[in-house]
């Protein structure tokens, strides 16, 4: 069955750095969604990627998606406090069904 | 719009006692997930549901757990006997069918088991 691994699990960094959250997943899938967790809280929702090639901003926030290579992005520019959660990844887990595999997240701290 | 509605937010239980948890989906959402995550890993899911049927619950452990959707909205998980290991939160998600394929699934607030 499909697994999708995150790293890194842990990314402390400084404000105002740029760096990159990358989503491996083992077979075909033709979507991905990232999801932002704060702690204690639910899921919410932040990008949603259909195709491959395909790319997504908000605000310091940058998703995109390789099909072929099996891997999406998520990059982080100069990041603020505000932006430290865990981030995770999901694919379905066959194409066309809607079953999400979730990745083990990647736990961000951005220093002050 | 409201989101996806659980409770209880928090319990807490000893082992081998029964436990009930109730979820409300987004209004019109047709599929509906039950997720387990446990602390410091990512959601994995128990159940989906279409409407009032379930469309995988391969990764249920059906000795212990159950799950029912009557009517096609309102769903219960239930664990019978708790286990140590069944420590988690337990996150219920739905999704809009048939409209698009962009929709993605929201989820509630969750429910934290405590099993001591």
């Amino acid at each position: 069955e499909l697994k999708v691994e995150q790293n890194p699990l842990f990314l402390s960094m400084q404000e105002g750095k740029n760096y990159t959250i990358y989503c491996n997943y083992s077979t075909t899938s033709d979507r991905l969604y990232w999801y932002r967790q704060d702690p204690g809280k639910s899921l919410e929702s932040l990008f949603v990627l259909l195709s491959n090639g395909a790319v997504k901003q908000e605000g310091r926030l940058m998703a995109s998606l390789d099909t072929k290579a099996r891997l999406s992005t998520l990059h982080i520019t100069a990041a603020v406090h505000d932006l430290s959660a865990t981030y995770f990844c999901a694919a379905p887990a066959t194409s066309g069904t809607y079953k999400y595999i979730f990745g083990t997240g990647t736990r961000l701290k951005v220093l002050a | 719009e409201a989101g996806v509605a659980q409770s209880p937010r928090y319990k807490i239980i000893e082992k081998r006692q029964s436990v009930a948890f109730w979820c409300n989906p987004i209004s019109g959402h047709a599929t509906l997930y039950w997720y387990q995550q446990i602390l410091g890993q990512g959601p994995k899911l128990l159940i989906q549901f279409q409407n009032n049927g379930v469309v995988d619950d391969s990764q249920l452990p059906k000795d212990r757990f159950s799950a029912e959707r009557l009517k096609g909205v309102d769903s219960t998980l239930k664990i019978q006997p708790a286990k140590l290991e069944d420590s988690a939160v337990y996150l219920c998600a739905s999704r809009a069918y048939g409209i698009s394929v962009n929709t993605e699934a929201f989820f509630g607030q969750g429910t934290r088991l405590t099993v001591v």
